[in-house]
């Protein structure tokens, strides 16, 4: 059974803090990673995805993957109240194989 | 280009009854995927449907089914309804063109199901 696990939260922050959301995953023939962004109510929308070892910046994120620990994070640098939302952490496999997502880390980012 | 698009977006039905839900991808895409979301299961995975054929699937009931069509529309049916179908239930598109960077899902807005 493919699992990804999260910390549930919620995990509060200042406004222009840094926020660390991690996610860790059990199959080691993970190929792509990604994270999603949930506002109450809504449908969870794309922030970014990583699929090499490393940091991907895209403003004020950057996800950080580490295959070998299976490990994968997500920094919100500057954090905005307009970032309180559960962030989902997702993990994909080979061709052919479906989505994993975690259960998802609640940020909560106080003005 | 348009986004993801389901129907309807709320549903009310009562226990037994069936109900179909419709997804129409984002121009292009030709993997569907479903899944339910619930307070205490988070996103499951249903399955997904790839040119027409149901590539994967989940741990659920066969209650719950699914198709698409040629043109990558795809519609998802549960039938004999339970209380605990009540759920959002997510489509997501993906481009899929044999390579990673295709992989990526773009989700619908969601059709709240309540069954009373």
């Amino acid at each position: 059974q493919k699992e990804v696990e999260q910390n549930s939260g919620p995990l509060s922050v200042p406004e222009g803090a840094i926020a660390s959301l991690n996610c860790t995953y059990s199959d080691r023939g993970s190929q792509s990673f990604f994270w999603y962004r949930q506002y109450s109510g809504k449908s969870p929308e794309l922030i970014m995805f990583i699929y090499s070892n490393g940091d991907k910046e895209d403003g004020r994120f950057t996800a950080q993957l580490n295959k070998a620990s299976q490990y994968v994070s997500l920094l919100i640098r500057d954090s905005q109240p307009s970032d309180s939302a559960t962030y989902l952490c997702a993990v994909k496999g080979d061709y052919g194989q479906n989505f994993v997502f975690g259960p998802g880390t609640r940020l909560s980012v106080l003005p | 280009k348009a986004g993801v698009t389901q129907t309807p977006r709320y549903l009310i039905k009562t226990r037994g009854q069936q109900v179909t839900l419709s997804c129409s991808p984002i121009s292009g895409h030709r993997s569907v995927s479903w899944y339910q979301q619930t307070p205490g299961q988070g996103l499951q995975f249903l399955f997904e449907y790839f040119s027409e054929t149901q590539r994967n699937k989940g741990n659920f009931p066969g209650r719950f089914s699914g198709r698409q069509f040629s043109n990558s529309r795809s519609e998802m049916n549960v039938s004999t309804l339970e209380l605990g179908d009540s759920a959002l239930y997510l489509c997501a598109s993906s481009l899929w063109q044999g390579i990673t960077s295709t992989d990526t899902q773009y989700f619908g807005p969601g059709t709240r199901l309540t069954v009373l």
